[in-house]
């Protein structure tokens, strides 16, 4: 299978924990996107990777939040302290030059 | 970009046509409109896309009104697994950054 792969698919965590999710985006993709979605919503915009540079970062990142694409391949998305609004799905998405993103299957996260 | 209304729901009878529709009245020139859905539990998918023609591939047409200011997704034979939430997207195309801003979209219910 060669499409985008996130991992963990499931993440269940105390308020206050750090929590950390991967994004293995289509090889040859330059660009990695994440967003989240909360229920019954549609996905939100977080931030954006061309290769190795974050290029774009939402306002609902706070500073809690960070992301890396460290080599222009996976992807890091890390939440520090916890709180109950983080709980969401977070999905990670890739594309190339071209207009279609491919988006991966998300880690939902639960916080308690 | 532009913003877009959809009907927060359909019902479509297996095997017949599913129109849904998108008003983007605020639309501009260099704007295109694009469709993803969300299968239940899974990552937004690509459908199509398209500027001012009509559009058809393998799996929907895109018909785009000659002012611009709507359009309709057709899945010609819907199937159970159309069932999903549909999003209508109108924005620029910047060289392949493609940052998408989703709305709530239309949950499309297909049934036997």
């Amino acid at each position: 299978d060669t499409g985008v792969s996130q991992d963990p698919r499931h993440k269940i965590t105390k308020r206050g924990q750090n929590v950390t999710f991967r994004c293995d985006p289509i090889s040859e993709h330059n660009r990695l996107y994440w967003y989240r979605q909360t229920l019954g919503q549609g996905p939100e915009f977080l931030t954006y990777f061309q290769n190795e540079a974050q290029l774009e970062k939402s306002r609902l990142l706070s500073d809690r939040f960070s992301a890396e694409r460290p080599k222009g391949s996976f992807s890091t998305l890390e939440i520090q302290r916890t709180e109950q609004g983080d709980s969401a799905m977070y999905l990670c998405a890739s594309s190339s030059s071209g207009d279609e993103q491919f988006f991966g299957p998300g880690t939902r996260l639960t916080v308690l | 970009d532009a913003k877009t209304t959809q009907p927060t729901s359909m019902d479509c009878a297996e095997g017949r046509a599913a129109n849904l529709p998108c008003n983007h009245s605020t639309i501009s020139g260099n704007e295109y409109v694009y469709w993803y859905r969300q299968i239940h539990s899974q990552g937004p998918q690509y459908i199509i896309h398209g500027l001012k023609n009509n559009e058809t591939n393998e799996m929907a047409s895109l018909i785009i009104t000659e002012d611009r200011k709507s359009s309709t997704l057709i899945l010609p034979h819907a199937t159970l697994r159309d069932t999903a939430v549909y999003y209508c997207i109108v924005r620029a195309f910047s060289g392949g950054y493609n940052k998408l801003i989703f709305g709530a979209g239309t949950r499309l219910a297909v049934h036997p």
